[in-house]
Order: C-alpha cells, then structure tokens, then sequence
C-alpha cells in the first residue's frame, strides 16, 4: 500500500482556518486520497475525499498538489469541536477487494485554543 | 438513531475466556469491516465481509478470532482464549458498494462507536 506521512500534532485557534498537510510521494495514478478524521472516544468519521482536482464539502476542502505528491485538508473555521485526529489515506482505485479496507497510520493530532 | 451500532461498548474479562462482539450495520450497507484500535495507533484492518460472504482476512486475525456474518446483516467477532494483547477498541464500520470500474471511488466507510476490551 501506498504510504502517507502526516506531523504527529497542530495547535490551531477557534475560528482560525487550519491546513493540516500529508505527503504522499509514492502515490499511484489511480490512488484516491481520503480523509478521515476521529473525535475523543468515537470512531473515525469520514471527511473527504479527492483523485485530482481541488474538492469542496460542507466539512472541509480539500486541495490536491499537481504532482499529487502531497494534499492539504483545510478546515475554514476551526471550531473545538474539530478537535480530533485526522488521518490521510490513499486507496487504491483499481476496484479490487484489496483496494476496500482503509488502512490508517498514526494521523496528525489537532488541537483548538479557545 | 441509524448509524453503526455495536454491543457491549466496554467488556473487562480474564486472560483465557472467550468474548464475541456485535456490530449492527446501516441496513442497506452490503460491506461490514472490523478494524482493531490500539492506544496513540491508527485503526488496523482486521477483516471485511461483501454481504455474507467474508472477503479478505487480515494476518493479525489469528487463529483464535473468528468473524460471522450469518445472514448478511448483523456481524459477530469472537475470541477465543483471551490474552492481554488482545486489549484494544475493536471498530466495525459499513459501507455501500455497487460494483464498478477500474476508475470508480469506494464509498465512505461508516465506523460505530466501538467495543474497548480489557483482559486482566
């Protein structure tokens, strides 16, 4: 599986837009990148996800570098509620039942100062 | 509520005794995966199943686990013979797939609450 790299932690301010970055430099022409993201004592939920092109949802956008080496998730007001780990990942986009599990690193920490 | 839910959410049991946990899906999902989350780790992929048939089996699902999804809706994972190393949050997530072409996204996975299990 193709490998991201994420920094372990970010401190951001409350209302203060972040951009959480993941390099993923072996990254394969069908990889999809996702985003996933888990709050205190819940499971991971999803966030985002992008192949290409620059991606917009109501939770966050996510933009993608031309090379697609890297990516940022970009939360546009952080709330303390977005307080969590976020986790980059790529997933195969051959469609294949290798391609369907998720599979984690250790995720970047986001903190929120109030 | 109609997320993912899972049974017990906390289970405390002795080295050497058998548990089994209960995911409950979204109904309409076809895929079911149960993920094993350890302290300050990532979740690790255990196993997933298309309906009821069981697709892909990780190699950290030893011999002592085994996983159930009888009539393609509910799932079970069980462990047999406990060890302290088994003590992590153990997931379950769903999620909707049509088959698709070499181009085509996977859905987003919905993940419930999880069962954390301790083995003294």
């Amino acid at each position: 599986d193709a490998k991201t790299t994420q920094p372990n932690s970010m401190e951001s301010n409350e209302e203060e837009p972040v951009h959480l970055p993941c390099n993923h430099s072996t990254i394969s022409g069908t990889d999809y990148i996702h985003w996933y993201r888990q709050l205190p004592s819940q499971g991971p939920e999803y966030v985002i996800h992008g192949l290409t092109s620059n991606v917009n949802n109501r939770m966050a956008s996510l933009a993608i570098a031309e090379d697609r080496k890297s990516s940022t998730l970009i939360l546009h007001r952080a709330t303390l509620r977005d307080a969590a780990v976020y986790y980059c990942i790529l997933r195969g986009g051959t469609y294949t039942g290798a391609n369907s599990k998720l599979t984690f690193g250790k995720g970047i920490t986001l903190s929120v100062r109030p | 509520d109609t997320g993912v839910s899972q049974d017990p959410r906390h289970k405390i049991t002795k080295r050497g005794q058998n548990v089994t946990f209960r995911c409950d899906p979204i109904s309409e999902h076809n895929r079911l995966y149960w993920y094993r989350q350890t302290l300050g780790q990532g979740p690790e992929f255990l196993t997933y199943f298309q309906n009821e048939a069981q697709l892909e089996k990780s190699r950290l699902l030893s011999d002592r686990f085994s996983a159930e999804r009888p009539k393609g809706s509910f799932s079970t994972l069980e462990i047999q013979r406990t060890e302290q190393g088994d003590s992590a949050m153990y997931l379950c997530a769903s999620s909707f797939e049509e088959a698709g072409g070499p181009s085509r996204s996977y859905n987003e996975q919905f993940f419930g609450p999880g069962t954390r299990l301790t083995v003294l």
